[in-house]
């Protein structure tokens, strides 16, 4: 699987948009790009995953580069309940992938 | 839909004792999950299942036994505590077909004395 950098903490006003950056370059043609959050003391939650086009659902946006080499997460309006720690994860999808590598992971924290 | 539950939320040790962290799912899904969260470390997997009956070790097994006798349930056995056992648990599940996308327990944080 491709690893990924991201930077170890970023901040963001509440109500603001959150723009949470990874790069991937060594990202091969069938891997795909996840996000996980994880707030403090509780479990990682999926947030979004996508493979070449931009993805939405109610919970984020996921903007991957044309080359993709990078991609964005934005969470488009920031609350206190975000503050997390966000875990981009590049694996090769079609449901053959029993084990999710956790890095080091972006901590996030929305100030109100 | 509960989700996926764990029990108990906390739990305090001797070295040596042994116990099992019960978890469970009611999503009908066929890959659960056991991993391993270290204060400053990512999750690391301890055992998995890809459904009924069907158990493989992850990359830290050691000390730890598993079970899948339900769909539903998959219970995670420490066979005699130590205290580099000492940790937070999260159980995982998700489809078969969309192993990725893995839905996680609240956790147990377990002390080893």
């Amino acid at each position: 699987d491709a690893k990924t950098t991201q930077p170890p903490s970023m901040d963001c006003a509440e109500g603001r948009a959150a723009n949470l950056p990874c790069n991937h370059s060594t990202i091969s043609g069938n891997e795909y790009v996840y996000w996980y959050r994880q707030i403090h003391s509780q479990g990682p939650q999926y947030i979004i995953h996508g493979l070449k086009n931009n993805e939405t659902n109610e919970m984020a946006s996921l903007i991957i580069t044309e080359d993709r080499k990078s991609s964005t997460l934005i969470l488009p309006h920031a609350t206190l309940r975000d503050t997390a720690v966000y875990y981009c994860i590049v694996i090769k999808g079609g449901g053959s992938n029993y084990k999710l590598t956790f890095g080091k992971g972006t901590l996030l924290t929305v100030n109100p | 839909n509960a989700g996926v539950t764990q029990t108990p939320k906390f739990q305090v040790l001797k070295t040596g004792q042994s116990m099992t962290l019960q978890c469970a799912q009611d999503m009908n899904h066929e890959y659960m999950s056991w991993y391993r969260q270290d204060p400053g470390m990512g999750l690391r997997l301890i055992h998995y299942s890809v459904g009924a009956g069907i158990t493989d070790q992850g990359e830290v097994p050691n000390g730890y036994n598993v079970s899948r006798s339900t769909t539903e349930d998959f219970p995670l056995r420490l066979l005699s505590a130590a205290p580099s056992q000492t940790s937070v648990y999260f159980c995982a599940s998700s489809h078969r077909q969309d192993q990725e996308t893995q839905y996680f327990g609240p956790g147990t944080r377990l002390l080893v004395l």
